[in-house]
């Protein structure tokens, strides 16, 4: 157990719809990074957090929008959902600079 | 984006044999390399952080040795085991806070 959640754990929604995923980052960790693994694919970062302001940005889709709230726990908004949206998204934390701690995923599967 | 690549992109390796695989990097503005394990549904986690001209780093039969004047860091698997099968990925930092996963090498261990 990493100590980084994630929910909900699988989430399955049509096309064209918006959905959001929830990220609470280890304890004392102040970096949040999304990223996407669609299928046969590596990982591909979208963006990180860094104590709640855009630390740097990856292949994020401009239907998709994050932010990392006071509490510093972060959300992944998916918005207009195409069926080529349907992957793992994880969530990783760190204390700023290091090693990443990564959740266990969401699965979005979009019909 | 930081220019990575790791090969091979995959291998087999026989139950008891040993393997190496290789990440390369830009060698300016080094700061750290990561080394991720990241096993079949699951999660990646943290295997080294290296951040020394020839650090070497190990944890139980798998190594790793950093060249960063070159830009490179090998990775070894010793008596390679079926438990070890994984994709194994770098992520080299730069001093400017830019990071960048490679697209892993894929070993499969074969009993």
């Amino acid at each position: 157990d990493s100590g980084v959640t994630q929910t909900p754990k699988h989430l399955i929604t049509a096309t064209g719809q918006r959905v959001t995923l929830r990220c609470s980052p280890r304890s004392g960790d102040l970096s949040v990074y999304w990223y996407q693994q669609s299928l046969d694919q590596g990982l591909q970062f979208l963006i990180q957090y860094y104590n709640g302001e855009e630390r740097a940005k990856g292949n994020i889709l401009e239907r998709f929008s994050a932010q990392q709230f006071p509490d510093l726990h972060s959300e992944l908004n998916l918005s207009s959902l195409e069926l080529g949206d349907s992957a793992l998204y994880f969530c990783a934390s760190s204390v700023d600079v290091g090693t990443q701690y990564f959740g266990p995923g969401t699965r979005l599967t979009v019909l | 984006i930081l220019n990575v690549e790791q090969s091979p992109q995959s291998l087999h390796v026989q139950e008891g044999d040993s393997t190496n695989f290789t990440c390369s990097f830009p060698s300016s503005n080094f700061y750290a390399l990561h080394w991720y394990r990241w096993e079949t549904a699951k999660s990646p986690e943290a295997l080294f952080v290296m951040t020394l001209n020839g650090d070497e780093k190990k944890k139980g039969r798998i190594s790793a040795t950093l060249n960063t004047k070159e830009g490179y860091s090998y990775l070894y698997i010793k008596g390679s085991q079926p438990e070890d099968s994984a994709t194994y990925l770098c992520a080299p930092w730069d001093s400017w806070g830019k990071f960048q996963f490679g697209a892993g090498t894929q070993v499969v261990v074969t009993p």
